[in-house]
């Protein structure tokens, strides 16, 4: 069965700090892989998709970017986090545009 | 373009009483529409999917969603509720984007309450 990881769980960084979060996925191959994030109280907004090696479309330009190294990882990046990055921050996977399956979530503290 | 929009930010039934669960959405296509839900601090399950099949979607933990295209709804029950139903549920309306990945649009999410 396909597994999804993401990890840290918790993070707490300084405003300016760099960032780095990972993704990844088991039990598939050539997922479609998605970052998101949901502020307090909202609901989630996709930031990121991919498709393949190397492909990273971005839905919401920010300071914010994504990488995709391996078939089953996925990275989220930042060189200096603001206030406003605070959230969680959730992977998901699908075979192509099948249904998306979430991984448990980044919860991330930008003080 | 898409959107959707749950009616009820909160809402609160007692245990064993139905849950009723209110989202219409907008969309330039036939849609394809999900319920998720999310328990504290955790990521998202879904529960279930509509994808132009029968309008009656049955999904986990007994919860189901009607389609009515005619209302542009997509309302979430579940005959009788458990404790452990209290969560927040989205709905979700979909499109394929040119990448062939399928572009999730949320709704602001409804908080479900179970009293005992």
């Amino acid at each position: 069965s396909q597994t999804i990881h993401q990890w840290p769980a918790t993070l707490v960084q300084p405003v300016g700090s760099p960032l780095s979060l990972e993704c990844t996925v088991e039990g598939t191959s050539n997922p479609n892989l998605y970052w998101y994030r949901q502020a307090a109280g909202r609901g989630l907004q996709l930031l990121f998709y991919s498709v393949g090696i190397g492909q990273i479309s971005s839905e919401v330009p920010q300071n914010l970017s994504a990488s995709r190294p391996q078939d089953r990882q996925f990275i989220l990046s930042s060189k200096k986090l603001l206030l406003s990055d605070s959230g969680f921050y959730l992977c998901a996977w699908s075979v192509r545009a099948g249904s998306q399956y979430f991984g448990p979530g980044t919860r991330l503290l930008v003080l | 373009a898409q959107s959707v929009t749950q009616l009820d930010s909160h809402v609160s039934v007692s245990e064993g009483t139905p849950v009723l669960l209110r989202c219409n959405y907008s969309s330039s296509y036939s849609p394809s529409l999900f319920w998720y839900v999310q328990h504290p601090n955790k990521g998202l399950q879904l529960l279930l999917k509509y994808t132009s099949a029968a309008t009656l979607v049955k999904g986990i933990n007994g919860f189901e969603a009607e389609f009515k295209k005619s209302e542009t709804s997509f309302h979430l029950t579940k005959p009788s509720a458990h404790m452990s139903d209290a969560a927040e549920y989205f709905c979700v309306v979909s499109s394929l984007t040119s990448g062939s990945a399928r572009q999730l649009t949320f709704g602001s999410g409804t908080q479900l309450t179970v009293l005992p």
